[in-house]
């Protein structure tokens, strides 16, 4: 079973727009880790963020978390057409074992 | 460094016959872990090994086995496919938290 939940499925904005995008999940954790993955290719590694951290900023992206609520966000600032791709959330509970939300599919229109 | 790699990258098998995929980590890193990514159930934890032992095992039929040499490197078998094994198979190295991914392996069962 899945641990994470993104909202929404899907999303498609204008380029030069912001994108947000919300993970909810089930049971504590380490970490939360976001992951961007284009057409069925490999994922990678956006950012990740630490129970004990609340926001943490990699250039274009925040990422915002809040245990009380098992809930983060990712939010894409100034898109651009490549960041057309679908983005997942992941939690680790234990070590080395993430656990994916279903993933928001963003479409970025120029 | 040199990424994760993944052999073959697409493979058609039919039902019953079994399959061999392999998984090159990026150098120094000694946990590879494996996930199958299908339409239907997404992103799913197959296993994880670490120094040649498995440390983590999702919730897969006995059917998907895997094993780790002494050189980090990693084989994962299916046999007796069937035709929901049909996925996109994801191999990822890491040294902490963050897992880098390779670009997956695509198995079509007819």
């Amino acid at each position: 079973s899945q641990q994470g939940e993104e909202d929404p499925q899907a999303l498609s904005i204008q380029e030069g727009e912001n994108a947000t995008m919300n993970c909810s999940y089930k049971t504590s954790i380490n970490n939360l880790q976001w992951y961007r993955q284009n057409s069925g290719r490999g994922l990678v590694h956006l950012i990740l963020i630490r129970s004990n951290e609340r926001e943490k900023h990699s250039g274009r992206l925040r990422v915002t978390l809040d245990t009380s609520k098992k809930s983060s966000s990712l939010l894409i600032t100034a898109s651009r057409a490549a960041d057309t791709a679908s983005y997942f959330c992941a939690t680790a509970v234990g070590d080395y074992k993430l656990s994916f939300g279903a993933g928001t599919t963003v479409t970025v229109r120029a | 460094k040199a990424g994760v790699t993944q052999t073959p990258r697409y493979l058609i098998k039919t039902r019953g016959q079994q399959v061999t995929l392999s998984c090159s980590p990026i150098s120094g890193h000694r946990s590879v872990s494996w996930y199958q990514q299908t339409p239907g159930q997404g992103l799913q934890f197959l296993f994880e090994y670490f120094s040649e032992t498995q440390r983590n095992k999702g919730n897969f039929p006995g059917r998907f086995s895997g094993r780790q040499f002494s050189n980090s490197r990693s084989e994962m078998n299916v046999s007796t496919l069937e035709l929901g094994d049909s996925a996109l198979y994801l191999c990822a190295s890491s040294v902490q938290e963050t897992q880098y991914f390779g670009p997956g392996t695509r198995l079509l069962v007819l």
